[in-house]
């Protein structure tokens, strides 16, 4: 099976732009979280998607929305980007809620300058 | 949600066993006690996990204290590949806590 795949893996854009990046799930994995990692902040939980419901959310604000796909595929956005939004954005998937292992893809890396 | 709190860095030399301890003194009876590592540039990997026994699979053993409030991540002979961030997360085990959060977890440094 291919492992979750992200796209863009590098991404740079300026002040005040928005961007949306793309996280496709193990086939058959209907369960999707993203994540956001800084140096200061570490792992942080932005929100799970599961059969295209929000099932849970981060404490980031509103600038951070998702959506899921019939076919699980998710994206999330981010508008008026900010300089602290530089990260790593991370996706993983998994079979369903609560499922014991969650699998992550590489990333996303976005600069904002 | 329940914490959890690890050692910021270990240093182990190779082919020696590693232990990994972290502490979640205020976990609930249905978290799950799960670990993760992080490779330098790649995403978390799942390791082990576990609820109230101590559990082993290929890459490592997970022993969980009798009151649940810490629990030891073990790497029975550590190589330089197992060299990365090591997270001890707790995962609730319902139908709205999916999420997990993860704590700033131990790099594990493993020296030839």
């Amino acid at each position: 099976k291919a492992g979750v795949t992200q796209t863009p893996r590098y991404l740079i854009k300026t002040r005040g732009q928005q961007v949306t990046l793309s996280c496709s799930p193990i086939s058959g994995h209907r369960s999707v979280s993203w994540y956001q990692q800084t140096p200061g902040q570490g792992l942080q939980f932005l929100f799970e998607y599961f059969s295209e419901t929000q099932r849970n959310k981060g404490n980031f604000p509103g600038r951070f929305s998702g959506r899921q796909f019939s076919n699980s595929r998710s994206e999330m956005n981010v508008s008026t980007l900010e300089l602290g939004d530089s990260a790593l954005y991370l996706c993983a998937s998994s079979p369903g809620l609560n499922y014991n292992e969650q699998f992550f893809g590489p990333g996303t890396r976005l600069t904002v300058l | 949600d329940a914490k959890t709190t690890q050692p910021n860095s270990m240093e182990s030399n190779e082919e020696e066993p590693v232990h990994l301890p972290c502490n979640h003194s205020t976990i609930s009876g249905t978290d799950y006690i799960h670990w993760y590592r992080q490779l330098p540039s790649q995403g978390p990997e799942y390791v082990i996990h576990g609820l109230t026994s101590n559990v082993n699979n290929r890459m490592a053993s997970l022993a969980i204290a009798e009151d649940r409030k810490s629990s030891t991540l073990i790497l029975h002979r550590a190589t330089l590949r197992d060299a990365a961030v090591y997270y001890c997360i707790l995962r609730a085990y319902n139908t709205n806590a999916g999420k997990s959060t993860f704590g700033d977890g131990t790099t594990l440094t493993v020296k030839p």
